[in-house]
This record gives structure tokens, C-alpha cells and sequence, in this order.
């Protein structure tokens, strides 16, 4: 089946670890986004990449990292410089640029708690 | 950056009623899409609709860039309906960078 995997479902962090959250994607597509959602809130972006080995910030991407080495791939390390991290992550992927009348799809996201 | 604004932020429906909810968004777009998310956080894309009207089913929408909004409309509307209506605009001065609004959260009762 192709589409968007994120793993793990949900994730459990002791304050101070940096944690990862995977994503990955076999539609062939060349964007990938990464989101992070507050509850009663909507989706803000964090980073995004348009192509491999390149990536831009989003509007919250402090206390987060990314690398996109593969273009099926576009891991988030969620660091322990990241004040308030436990919120549900969603990763997107779109076929070419958002800016090219694209849509975005989205895998089921990870839910992460900070203990 | 592009602002987006979503009403009513709460909507309570019996099955069998219409209902339309609205995105107004600052800057020209030139991308705009609606989301579902489902009680168990997956988004459902619904429509890319950055001007014009678009219809699947029950759902259709309406985008009138000039005027800087989109509506989304439910007819008929059923349990299945429930959950949170996300647009979601990409602004033409800021290629690539997608804003959400805080969505309207539907409950349609039996």
C-alpha cells in the first residue's frame, strides 16, 4: 500500500532525553512536512523539506531537528532544549512544493508525552 | 506570515441538517486545502480548492480568492461528519509554508 507511515504511535520521554520520531513515506513524493498539534489547536509547522539533503524551519523549529538523507525519509529529533514537547506530530508528504498547487497528505501522526 | 481564520470554533448539529463554515485568510493564496481529522487524529483531505467550487457528495466548497475566503459546506449531515474541519493556506508571498487554522470542531448529534 503506498502512503505515510510515523512510528512509533505513541512515545513516552523522560525530561532531558532527545527523542526521534520516524516518517516515511513510498508515494515518490519530494516534499515533507513536519506539524506539531496542542489539543483544542491547530497544526503548526516545524520543518519542512522540498528536496533531499535540504530543509527549511518552520515557524516553531526551535528545540526540534531534522534530516531528510533519503527522499522516503524525514526523521524529527525532538531535543531536550524543546521547553514544552508533549503534543501529537504529524508528518506530511506532497508531490512537488506546496507553491506548485499541491496537496499535502498526512500520515497518523505520533503522540508524544513528556514524564 | 499569512493568517487564518476559522468560524464558528465549535458547531453542534442533528443528522439530517446542512451547515457551512468558513476560512478567512489575510494574504492571496495559491494553495488552500480542507482537512477532516478524525477522533483518532488521522487528516482527511477533503479539497484542494484555491478558487472556485468544488463537489464530492455531500461536501462541496467554495473559495473566492479576491475576496480572501473559503466555506465549506455539509448537507445531510451524518454521525460520521463529527470531528475537526482544518483549511489550510499557502500564502503566494511565502511559497511552500502551510497555515493552519484552529478549526471548527463539529458534533453531529444522532
Amino acid at each position: 500500500d503506498g502512503g505515510i507511515t510515523q512510528s512509533p504511535k505513541y512515545l513516552f520521554r523522560k525530561e532531558g532525553q532527545n527523542v526521534t520520531l520516524s516518517c516515511e513515506q513510498n508515494l515518490n513524493h519530494d516534499a515533507m512536512y513536519w506539524y506539531r498539534q496542542d489539543p483544542g489547536q491547530g497544526l503548526r509547522l516545524i520543518y519542512y523539506s522540498q528536496i533531499v539533503n535540504d530543509f527549511q524551519k518552520g515557524d516553531i523549529a526551535e528545540g526540534y531537528s531534522v534530516s531528510r538523507e533519503k527522499k522516503e525519509s524525514f526523521p524529527l529529533t525532538v531535543t531536550s532544549a524543546q521547553k514544552n514537547p508533549t503534543a501529537f506530530y504529524l508528518c506530511a508528504s506532497s508531490m512537488r512544493g506546496l507553491a506548485d498547487t499541491d496537496t499535502q497528505y498526512f500520515g497518523p501522526g505520533t503522540r508524544l508525552t513528556v514524564l | 506570515g499569512i493568517q487564518v481564520e476559522q468560524s464558528p470554533p465549535d458547531l453542534i448539529l442533528q443528522e439530517g441538517a446542512n451547515s457551512t463554515l468558513r476560512c478567512n485568510f489575510s494574504d492571496s493564496v495559491n494553495n488552500l486545502q480542507w482537512f477532516h481529522q478524525n477522533p483518532w487524529g488521522q487528516l482527511i483531505n477533503l479539497f484542494y480548492i484555491p478558487s472556485g467550487t468544488k463537489q464530492n457528495g455531500r461536501l462541496s466548497a467554495t473559495t473566492v480568492a479576491t475576496e480572501r475566503y473559503s466555506l465549506l459546506y455539509i448537507s445531510s449531515s451524518q454521525t460520521t461528519d463529527s470531528g475537526v474541519y482544518f483549511c489550510a493556506a499557502v500564502s503566494n508571498t511565502n511559497a511552500g509554508k502551510s497555515t493552519f487554522g484552529d478549526g471548527t470542531t463539529l458534533t453531529v448529534k444522532p
